[in-house]
């Protein structure tokens, strides 16, 4: 039971280049979140699923595009990055969207140059 | 917007004094969650408050919920360097199912 697992663990991108993270999760949990951590601001919501083939938008989606074809996935992806999504990025699950905690995985640390 | 302020940024404490961190939302919360995160590491889940003035205990520490549900606080009790961490509190706001992260309290301890 590995719970979330994120990949890659380390990014290096140059201005305009595109990529995606993985995130995958074995608790058959329904619901799932990106969140990006930058020094002093806490976690700040990206995007989120409620299910399967949904997604919606968090507190900072611009540049950003996600998709969850399958339950277990969640797709973080960035089609032109900019210096400002310098970042750690985070993926987390739940299986509740109100009451019950979020498992977050290990963390991806994106640095765009 | 929403907002959920954590206050102190930093605190550094010799070892085996107390150590408290004071979270105060704009809007009433319907829960608040705290969380844990060691130096490299990942946000992990800690305890959840629901009721107004509920007060929770994991062995040195507290934490309670405020009778408004505005305001949560952390009290650990003789920190340990185990301690180590930046601890988050998470509101959710009783219109938004959506988490909103104070910007932590960075717990540092000298032994």
């Amino acid at each position: 039971n590995a719970g979330v697992t994120q990949t890659p663990k380390f990014r290096v991108l140059k201005t305009g280049q595109s990529m995606t993270l993985l995130c995958a999760q074995d608790m058959n949990h329904e619901y799932m979140y990106w969140y990006r951590q930058d020094p002093g601001m806490g976690l700040r919501l990206i995007h989120y699923s409620v299910g399967e083939g949904t997604t919606a938008k968090g507190e900072v989606p611009d540049g950003y595009n996600v998709s969850r074809l399958k339950k277990q996935n969640f797709l973080l992806g960035l089609e032109s990055a900019a210096p400002s999504q310098t970042s750690v990025y985070f993926c987390a699950s739940s299986s509740s969207l109100r009451y019950n905690e979020q498992f977050f995985g290990p963390g991806t640390r994106l640095t765009v140059l | 917007g929403q907002q959920v302020m954590q206050i102190p940024q930093y605190q550094h404490v010799q070892e085996g004094e107390d150590f408290t961190t004071y979270c105060n939302s704009s809007t009433t919360l319907s829960n608040i969650q705290w969380y844990k995160q060691r130096p490299g590491g990942h946000p992990v889940f800690l305890i959840q408050l629901v009721k107004s003035g509920e007060v929770k205990k994991q062995k040195r520490l507290t934490f309670q919920f405020g009778e408004a549900k505005k305001n949560s606080s952390l009290h650990i009790t003789a920190t340990q360097t185990t301690d180590v961490g930046t601890y988050f509190c998470a509101g959710r706001p009783d219109s938004s199912y959506k988490l909103i992260f104070g910007s932590g309290t960075r717990l540092l301890v000298r032994p």
